[in-house]
């Protein structure tokens, strides 16, 4: 069975550092890989995904991400956070056949709390 | 284009009384995906719908809850008889037609259950 482990629980950064989030994943069939953004009382927002192809994806808001095959993993990144990034991040792996549609297996989320 | 719009966005009830999710999904989009959001936890997939049928509910608890995405209006997620460990935040997802496995999922803002 899929499965998406994101490794830290809440990630202090201060502002203009750089940020790493880490997610691994396990799955027995090719993979599909998203994260989402959810701002407090939001819901979730795309912020990039892996289909196929290069394997360094960028997304919005300067964030991106490298899938590594070989490692199982896709950290998300960016060189330079804003407080604005305050926010709890999740990382997603499709799973299903097609006509069973496109169910997500989310990780349990990394709170990143920027600060001044 | 609307966003995915969900109702209410807060819900109280007591043990006992029923409580009734409403999902619209985006314009254009038949697909719905449920999922519930427990506290400290990740998103947990509960039933995927297209217009009046039900594909996937394998993550739905076999008691109590229900869903129906009819051919007109929304998309209905029913709690019967809701209980304490019922409370958590409850998003609407949809997808365009075709879902397939990299398509995106367009998130709702959630509805909040409180069960007292």
């Amino acid at each position: 069975a899929q499965s998406v482990t994101q490794l830290d629980s809440q990630v202090p950064v201060f502002e203009e550092a750089p940020v790493e989030l880490r997610c691994n994943y396990s799955s027995s069939v090719s993979v599909y890989l998203f994260w989402y953004v959810q701002y407090p009382n939001q819901g979730l927002q795309l912020l990039l995904k892996y289909l196929s192809g290069s394997t360094l994806v960028k997304g919005i808001n300067g964030f991106e991400a490298e899938f590594n095959k070989s490692q199982t993993s896709f950290h998300l990144r960016k060189p330079s956070v804003h407080i604005s990034d305050t926010a709890e991040y999740f990382c997603a792996v499709s799973v299903g056949r097609r006509e069973y549609g496109n169910k997500l297996v989310f990780g349990a989320g990394t709170i990143l709390r920027v600060k001044s | 284009n609307a966003g995915v719009m969900q109702n209410p966005r807060h819900l109280v009830r007591r043990r006992g009384q029923e409580a009734r999710l409403r999902c619209s999904p985006m314009k254009g989009h038949s697909h719905v995906y449920w999922y519930r959001q427990l506290p400290e936890e990740g998103l947990k997939f509960m039933v995927y719908l297209q217009k009046e049928n039900i594909i996937d509910e394998s993550g739905m608890p076999k008691e109590r809850f229900s869903a129906e995405f009819p051919k007109e209006g929304p998309s209905i997620l029913r709690i019967q008889q809701v209980v304490r460990g019922d409370s958590a935040a409850y998003f609407c997802a949809s997808s365009p037609t075709g879902s397939h496995r990299s398509d995106e999922q367009y998130f709702g803002p959630g509805t909040r259950l409180t069960v007292t």
